[in-house]
Protein backbone atom coordinates (compact mmCIF):
# COMPACT_ATOMS: atom_id res chain seq x y z
CA UNK A 1 0.00 0.00 0.00
CA UNK A 2 1.15 3.13 -0.45
CA UNK A 3 0.69 6.65 1.28
CA UNK A 4 0.68 10.64 0.12
CA UNK A 5 1.65 13.18 2.59
CA UNK A 6 1.50 16.68 2.02
CA UNK A 7 2.99 18.56 4.57
CA UNK A 8 1.43 22.13 4.20
CA UNK A 9 -2.35 22.03 4.95
CA UNK A 10 -2.08 26.10 3.52
CA UNK A 11 0.47 28.11 1.82
CA UNK A 12 -0.14 31.75 1.85
CA UNK A 13 2.03 33.67 -0.16
CA UNK A 14 2.74 37.47 -1.96
CA UNK A 15 2.05 37.73 -5.70
CA UNK A 16 5.08 37.21 -7.19
CA UNK A 17 7.13 35.23 -4.57
CA UNK A 18 8.09 31.86 -5.11
CA UNK A 19 6.31 28.71 -3.91
CA UNK A 20 7.08 25.23 -2.95
CA UNK A 21 4.36 22.78 -2.17
CA UNK A 22 5.97 19.44 -0.05
CA UNK A 23 5.06 16.21 -0.90
CA UNK A 24 6.17 12.84 0.18
CA UNK A 25 5.06 9.52 -0.48
CA UNK A 26 5.50 6.02 0.68
CA UNK A 27 5.31 2.74 -1.33
CA UNK A 28 6.84 -0.58 -1.44
CA UNK A 29 6.68 -0.75 -5.18
CA UNK A 30 7.68 1.85 -7.59
CA UNK A 31 5.48 4.74 -8.05
CA UNK A 32 4.64 7.01 -10.54
CA UNK A 33 3.57 10.68 -9.33
CA UNK A 34 1.27 13.54 -9.82
CA UNK A 35 -0.07 16.73 -9.12
CA UNK A 36 -3.45 18.19 -9.61
CA UNK A 37 -4.76 21.57 -8.75
CA UNK A 38 -8.74 22.07 -7.99
CA UNK A 39 -10.36 25.47 -8.49
CA UNK A 40 -13.29 26.39 -6.11
CA UNK A 41 -16.38 24.30 -7.42
CA UNK A 42 -14.11 21.97 -10.76
CA UNK A 43 -12.52 19.00 -11.13
CA UNK A 44 -9.13 18.35 -11.03
CA UNK A 45 -6.61 19.46 -13.72
CA UNK A 46 -3.41 18.09 -14.28
CA UNK A 47 -0.29 20.39 -13.40
CA UNK A 48 2.40 17.52 -14.47
CA UNK A 49 3.45 13.94 -13.58
CA UNK A 50 6.87 11.97 -13.58
CA UNK A 51 6.95 8.69 -14.96
CA UNK A 52 10.84 8.07 -15.50
CA UNK A 53 13.54 9.81 -17.04
CA UNK A 54 14.97 13.42 -16.31
CA UNK A 55 13.66 14.24 -11.77
CA UNK A 56 12.85 17.57 -13.08
CA UNK A 57 9.11 17.66 -14.77
CA UNK A 58 8.55 20.75 -15.90
CA UNK A 59 4.33 21.25 -16.28
CA UNK A 60 1.43 24.11 -17.21
CA UNK A 61 1.12 27.78 -15.89
CA UNK A 62 5.25 27.46 -14.96
CA UNK A 63 4.81 25.15 -11.93
CA UNK A 64 7.72 22.46 -11.95
CA UNK A 65 8.30 19.39 -9.73
CA UNK A 66 11.55 17.60 -8.94
CA UNK A 67 11.16 13.70 -7.99
CA UNK A 68 14.43 12.55 -4.98
CA UNK A 69 14.12 9.02 -4.95
CA UNK A 70 15.99 8.89 -2.13
CA UNK A 71 14.01 11.59 0.07
CA UNK A 72 10.66 10.06 -1.24
CA UNK A 73 10.01 13.72 -2.41
CA UNK A 74 7.96 15.23 -5.02
CA UNK A 75 7.67 18.76 -4.29
CA UNK A 76 6.07 21.48 -6.30
CA UNK A 77 7.81 24.93 -7.22
CA UNK A 78 6.46 28.32 -9.07
CA UNK A 79 9.56 30.93 -9.18
CA UNK A 80 7.06 33.73 -9.19
CA UNK A 81 3.00 32.89 -8.45
CA UNK A 82 0.14 35.15 -9.35
CA UNK A 83 -3.35 35.68 -8.08
CA UNK A 84 -5.12 33.57 -10.36
CA UNK A 85 -2.87 30.44 -8.87
CA UNK A 86 -4.76 30.63 -5.61
CA UNK A 87 -6.49 26.66 -5.07
CA UNK A 88 -6.06 23.66 -3.59
CA UNK A 89 -3.28 21.71 -5.31
CA UNK A 90 -2.82 17.79 -4.79
CA UNK A 91 0.10 15.51 -4.73
CA UNK A 92 -0.58 11.59 -6.19
CA UNK A 93 0.56 8.22 -6.85
CA UNK A 94 -0.46 5.52 -8.84
CA UNK A 95 2.15 2.10 -8.63
CA UNK A 96 2.31 -1.29 -10.74
CA UNK A 97 1.00 -3.57 -8.30
CA UNK A 98 -0.97 -4.99 -10.91
CA UNK A 99 -4.62 -5.69 -10.52
CA UNK A 100 -4.88 -3.05 -7.49
CA UNK A 101 -3.54 -0.15 -9.52
CA UNK A 102 -6.13 0.17 -12.44
CA UNK A 103 -7.52 3.42 -12.32
CA UNK A 104 -6.43 4.24 -8.57
CA UNK A 105 -4.80 7.50 -7.70
CA UNK A 106 -3.80 7.90 -3.88
CA UNK A 107 -4.00 11.31 -2.91
CA UNK A 108 -2.46 13.46 -0.31
CA UNK A 109 -4.91 16.16 1.86
CA UNK A 110 -4.29 18.96 -0.66
CA UNK A 111 -2.32 22.24 0.17
CA UNK A 112 -4.48 25.38 -0.21
CA UNK A 113 -2.49 27.68 -1.72
CA UNK A 114 -3.39 31.25 -0.89
CA UNK A 115 -1.68 34.15 -3.74
CA UNK A 116 -1.99 37.93 -1.48
CA UNK A 117 -1.74 41.24 -3.82
CA UNK B 1 -11.80 16.60 -27.71
CA UNK B 2 -14.95 17.62 -24.96
CA UNK B 3 -13.99 17.00 -21.28
CA UNK B 4 -15.12 14.57 -18.98
CA UNK B 5 -18.91 15.15 -18.07
CA UNK B 6 -21.02 14.48 -14.76
CA UNK B 7 -24.57 14.91 -14.13
CA UNK B 8 -26.21 15.87 -12.25
CA UNK B 9 -23.72 18.40 -10.98
CA UNK B 10 -26.11 19.17 -7.79
CA UNK B 11 -28.35 16.72 -5.57
CA UNK B 12 -29.75 16.85 -2.70
CA UNK B 13 -31.61 13.53 -1.11
CA UNK B 14 -32.89 12.44 2.37
CA UNK B 15 -31.41 9.49 4.41
CA UNK B 16 -32.03 6.02 3.34
CA UNK B 17 -33.13 7.22 -0.19
CA UNK B 18 -31.20 6.15 -3.12
CA UNK B 19 -28.79 7.98 -5.72
CA UNK B 20 -27.89 7.27 -9.44
CA UNK B 21 -24.37 9.52 -10.80
CA UNK B 22 -23.72 9.68 -14.53
CA UNK B 23 -20.58 10.15 -15.88
CA UNK B 24 -19.55 10.41 -19.54
CA UNK B 25 -15.85 9.88 -20.23
CA UNK B 26 -13.71 11.60 -23.00
CA UNK B 27 -14.02 9.55 -26.56
CA UNK B 28 -11.40 7.17 -26.72
CA UNK B 29 -11.16 6.41 -22.95
CA UNK B 30 -11.83 3.09 -21.95
CA UNK B 31 -11.37 3.92 -17.78
CA UNK B 32 -13.70 5.24 -15.66
CA UNK B 33 -12.84 5.86 -11.91
CA UNK B 34 -14.41 7.34 -9.17
CA UNK B 35 -13.37 9.20 -6.39
CA UNK B 36 -15.47 11.05 -3.25
CA UNK B 37 -14.06 13.95 -1.80
CA UNK B 38 -14.83 15.11 1.51
CA UNK B 39 -13.53 18.03 4.15
CA UNK B 40 -12.73 14.98 6.85
CA UNK B 41 -11.26 12.16 4.06
CA UNK B 42 -10.27 13.87 1.63
CA UNK B 43 -9.88 11.81 -2.12
CA UNK B 44 -10.92 8.40 -1.89
CA UNK B 45 -10.80 6.14 -4.51
CA UNK B 46 -13.94 4.14 -5.17
CA UNK B 47 -13.76 1.78 -7.97
CA UNK B 48 -12.56 1.65 -11.58
CA UNK B 49 -14.70 0.07 -14.77
CA UNK B 50 -13.09 -0.71 -17.84
CA UNK B 51 -14.85 -2.54 -20.63
CA UNK B 52 -18.13 -3.14 -18.49
CA UNK B 53 -15.97 -4.91 -15.76
CA UNK B 54 -15.20 -3.53 -12.47
CA UNK B 55 -11.22 -3.94 -12.50
CA UNK B 56 -10.98 -2.36 -9.05
CA UNK B 57 -12.14 -1.27 -5.81
CA UNK B 58 -11.65 0.83 -3.07
CA UNK B 59 -12.59 0.39 0.52
CA UNK B 60 -16.52 1.47 0.41
CA UNK B 61 -19.12 -0.81 2.33
CA UNK B 62 -21.69 -2.80 -1.08
CA UNK B 63 -24.23 0.54 -0.85
CA UNK B 64 -21.78 2.21 -3.44
CA UNK B 65 -22.07 0.24 -6.84
CA UNK B 66 -21.52 1.21 -10.38
CA UNK B 67 -21.60 0.40 -13.87
CA UNK B 68 -20.29 0.87 -16.89
CA UNK B 69 -21.95 0.84 -20.76
CA UNK B 70 -20.47 -0.22 -23.97
CA UNK B 71 -20.24 3.29 -24.88
CA UNK B 72 -17.64 3.53 -21.40
CA UNK B 73 -20.53 5.91 -19.96
CA UNK B 74 -20.64 4.86 -16.57
CA UNK B 75 -22.85 5.21 -13.45
CA UNK B 76 -22.68 5.14 -9.75
CA UNK B 77 -25.17 4.36 -7.19
CA UNK B 78 -25.70 4.73 -3.47
CA UNK B 79 -28.28 3.38 -2.00
CA UNK B 80 -29.21 3.62 1.98
CA UNK B 81 -27.76 6.85 2.02
CA UNK B 82 -26.15 7.95 4.79
CA UNK B 83 -25.59 12.09 6.20
CA UNK B 84 -22.07 10.63 5.93
CA UNK B 85 -22.30 10.00 1.74
CA UNK B 86 -22.43 14.11 1.57
CA UNK B 87 -19.92 14.42 -0.34
CA UNK B 88 -18.13 15.79 -3.89
CA UNK B 89 -18.46 12.56 -6.09
CA UNK B 90 -15.47 13.06 -9.22
CA UNK B 91 -15.46 10.52 -12.28
CA UNK B 92 -12.25 10.14 -14.04
CA UNK B 93 -11.37 9.08 -17.33
CA UNK B 94 -8.31 7.41 -18.83
CA UNK B 95 -7.33 5.77 -21.91
CA UNK B 96 -6.60 1.94 -20.63
CA UNK B 97 -6.97 2.82 -16.82
CA UNK B 98 -2.97 1.54 -16.23
CA UNK B 99 -0.33 3.54 -13.73
CA UNK B 100 1.30 5.40 -16.87
CA UNK B 101 -2.10 6.78 -18.01
CA UNK B 102 -3.32 10.45 -17.06
CA UNK B 103 -6.57 10.72 -15.43
CA UNK B 104 -9.05 13.48 -16.33
CA UNK B 105 -11.22 15.18 -14.22
CA UNK B 106 -14.92 15.96 -14.54
CA UNK B 107 -16.38 19.11 -12.31
CA UNK B 108 -18.09 16.70 -9.91
CA UNK B 109 -21.41 15.62 -8.48
CA UNK B 110 -22.06 17.75 -5.40
CA UNK B 111 -24.34 15.44 -3.48
CA UNK B 112 -26.41 16.37 0.05
CA UNK B 113 -28.12 14.12 1.99
CA UNK B 114 -30.54 16.10 4.95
Amino acid sequence: AQSVTQLDSQVPVFEEAPVELRCNYSSSVSVYLFWYVQYPNQGLQLLLKYLSGSTLVKGINGFEAEFNKSQTSFHLRKPSVHISDTAEYFCAVSDNAGGTSYGKLTFGQGTILTVHP
Amino acid sequence: KAGVTQTPRYLIKTRGQQVTLSCSPISGHRSVSWYQQTPGQGLQFLFEYFSETQRNKGNFPGRFSGRQFSNSRSEMNVSTLELGDSALYLCASSLDGISTDTQYFGPGTRLTVL
